[in-house]
């Protein structure tokens, strides 16, 4: 079945980096595009970056604009967040998410999420 | 850029008829698709309308979206409530302007 599996999260210290990755199956994962989207503790959803199916075009967050980076290994059938410069702000439960091929401004699948704390 | 107000809350009774708003700052709601996603509590979120007023296969007829250009809104409305639609809901769209995607705020749906 259609699966997307997180992981990577963990605590990390203010300024440091983490990389989270996000492993598809059930589904040509190069055909799609993919969000992440986070939710901090006991907040809602905040969209924070996607990229299309062949890697061509990447959008983010004001929030996380040169500090995030999005990629994918369509070879691997795998998504990662690279995240630099990390604040407390950033502290949330990480999701991916699978943009549906008729919509790439959309969610049609979402993983699990992994957490990440961002703490002293 | 745009936002799009949800309610913080609402509650009905079973079987009843519930109506959640998500209405857009500036721009015309007609302008970008809406969507709404359910989440239960300590789960994922999941579809239950996409395109304003389509149901992913295997979401309830009970579950329906709509937009109203009048009041620049998006409404997803939930019929014969049952226990297990409580859950947050949110809406969400797409700024074109800036090429990002916007989420409501949520709505805390109580069925009691």
């Amino acid at each position: 079945q259609v699966q997307l599996v997180e992981s990577g999260g963990g605590v990390v210290q203010p300024g440091k980096s983490l990389r989270l990755s996000c492993a598809a199956s059930g589904f040509t994962f190069s055909s799609y595009g993919i969000h992440w989207v986070r939710q901090a503790p006991g907040k809602g959803l905040e969209w924070v970056a996607v990229i299309w199916y062949d890697g061509s075009n990447k959008y983010y967050a004001d929030s996380v604009k040169g500090r995030f980076t999005i990629s994918r290994d369509n070879s691997k059938n795998t998504l990662y967040l690279q995240m630099n410069s990390l604040r407390a702000e950033d502290t949330a439960v990480y999701y991916c998410a699978r943009a549906p091929t008729t919509q790439w401004t959309s969610v049609d699948v979402w993983g699990q999420g992994t957490t990440v704390t961002v703490s002293s | 850029n745009f936002m799009l107000t949800q309610p913080h809350s609402v509650s009905e009774s079973p079987g009843k008829t519930v109506t959640i708003s998500c209405t857009r700052s500036s721009g015309s709601i007609a302008s970008n698709y809406v969507q709404w996603y359910q989440q239960r509590p300590g789960s994922a979120p999941t579809p239950v309308i996409y395109e304003d007023n389509q149901r992913p296969s295997g979401v309830p007829d009970r579950f329906s979206g709509s937009i109203d250009s009048s009041s620049n809104s998006a409404s997803l409305t939930i019929s014969g409530l049952k226990t297990e639609d409580e859950a947050d809901y949110y809406c969400q769209s797409y700024d074109s302007n800036n090429w990002g995607v916007v989420f409501g705020g949520g709505t805390k749906l109580t069925v009691l």
